[in-house]
């Protein structure tokens, strides 16, 4: 079974451009996080989707960031515009009613 | 966020030894408990989950609750080198999870 996929796997590009991840989780999941992963700050939680629908957006750092979910296979997180300190590992996770969430590979950001 | 505390490791155990990590929880409501592997470079894996008091234990790993202490482990016996990796704990919160800080673990030969 195909895992959670995300896109890309590693993204460098300079400060103030616009940053767009990727995600497709897993067929049958329902619920959809985005999270965030530093040394300092562990892992974090930025938005959670049920049934396509944001709930919970409050761990959203700022304004510059936005998230969307079209469909049931596929999620978009924005940076606009991008600074050095969003610099980090974004995680992509899914679960289905009532289980445990999967991780994606995630994406490795470094903004210059 | 309900906090989620993790013994602060590193942890080095030698090869073949038992690997106790330790998680304590602030909510005492939480009815779902995780643990993730999470080697370096690598998005975490799930390696158990529990739910009831007591002991559940799947090949070499163990997880342990104790909902009276908001206070749950897990044991690796027979340590091997693969084992070595970053373990979070993680606690239900609802309808998402709170993940403590992580307590990286090195198996030595």
């Amino acid at each position: 079974d195909a895992g959670v996929i995300q896109s890309p796997r590693h993204e460098v590009t300079e400060m103030g451009q616009e940053v767009t991840l990727r995600c497709k989780p897993i067929s049958g999941h329902n619920s959809l996080f985005w999270y965030r992963q530093t040394m300092m700050r562990g892992l974090e939680l930025l938005i959670y989707f049920n049934n396509n629908v944001p709930i919970d957006d409050s761990g959203m750092p700022e304004d510059r960031f936005s998230a969307k979910m079209p469909n049931a296979s596929f999620s978009t997180l924005k940076i606009q515009p991008s600074e050095p300190r969003d610099s980090a590992v974004y995680f992509c996770a899914s679960r289905p009613p009532d289980q445990p969430q999967h991780f994606g590979d995630g994406t490795r950001l470094s903004i210059l | 966020q309900k906090e989620v505390e993790q013994n602060s490791g590193p942890l080095s155990v030698p090869e073949g030894a038992i690997a106790s990590l330790n998680c304590t929880y602030s909510d005492r409501g939480s009815q779902s408990f995780f643990w993730y592997r999470q080697y370096s470079g690598k998005s975490p894996e799930l390696i158990m989950f529990i739910y009831s008091n007591g002991d559940k234990e799947d090949g070499r790993f163990t997880a342990q609750l104790n909902k009276a202490s908001q206070y749950v482990s897990l044991l690796i016996r027979d340590s091997q080198p693969s084992d070595s990796a970053t373990y979070l704990c993680a606690v239900n919160d609802g309808y998402k999870l709170s993940f403590g800080a992580g307590t990286t673990v090195t198996v030595r030969a």
